[in-house]
């Protein structure tokens, strides 16, 4: 079946641009993250929706950055005013459920600000 | 509060020899801990993971990992290393709100011919 993806999977843009990645989530699954990992680390949590609500948006760094998921389903990132500090890339995950289980990941999008 | 430590940021070993990457947890409840492993270009994929039930836990590939309470360890191991097991591994332990994952800063593994 279908794994998680997102799109683009790369992206380059220049300073003060506004940007948005999409992530398509494994079919059925309510859970939904979104994570940040810069070179050399391991991934930062930014932004977990249970349906189409946001659970929990502690991780997100500012109020540039914005995630929906207005149908439960796919969840579009958006990030504002682009800084150079933001390139990292970005990645998705969903779950059946929330609790201790298995967080399927997606590939990732490679965003890069100039 | 929940912190992972992974005690190497690489890990060299010869093709067909024992692989041991360390990790080490802190967590003021019983923790759920996994492993990942991102190999390049390519998303992550759960290895194996422990969620309280026994403590020498098997993943896919050969992996294994033991939890030690004692030790507040959870060290992954394989017994006969190859060349496709070159990538990054992730040590990581579920927050009391259990769907957070608090990620170590990742083990690069490399295997030498």
């Amino acid at each position: 079946g279908a794994g998680v993806s997102q799109t683009p999977s790369n992206k380059v843009t220049e300073k003060g641009k506004y940007v948005e990645l999409r992530c398509d989530p494994i079919s059925g699954h309510t859970a939904l993250y979104w994570y940040r990992q810069s070179l050399g680390q391991g991934p930062e949590f930014l932004i977990y929706f249970q349906g189409t609500g946001a659970a929990d948006d502690s991780g997100l760094p500012n109020d540039r950055f914005f995630a929906v998921r207005p149908e439960g389903s796919v969840s579009t990132l958006k990030i504002q005013r682009t800084e150079r500090g933001d390139s990292a890339v970005y990645l998705c995950a969903s779950s059946p459920r929330t609790g201790g289980g298995e967080q399927f990941f997606g590939p990732g999008t490679r965003l890069t600000v100039l | 509060a929940q912190s992972v430590t992974q005690l190497d940021s690489h890990v060299s070993v010869s093709e067909g020899t024992p692989v041991l990457l360390r990790c080490n947890y802190s967590s003021s409840y019983s923790p759920s801990l996994f492993w990942y492993v991102q190999h390049p270009n390519k998303g992550l994929q759960l290895l194996l993971k422990y969620t309280s039930a026994a403590t020498l836990v098997k993943g896919i590939n050969g992996f294994e990992a033991e939890f030690k309470k004692s030790e507040t360890s959870f060290h992954l191991t394989k017994p006969s290393a190859h060349m496709s097991d070159a990538a990054e591994y992730f040590c990581v332990v579920s927050a009391y709100s259990n769907y957070q994952l608090i990620w170590g800063a990742g083990t690069k593994l490399i295997i030498k011919p």
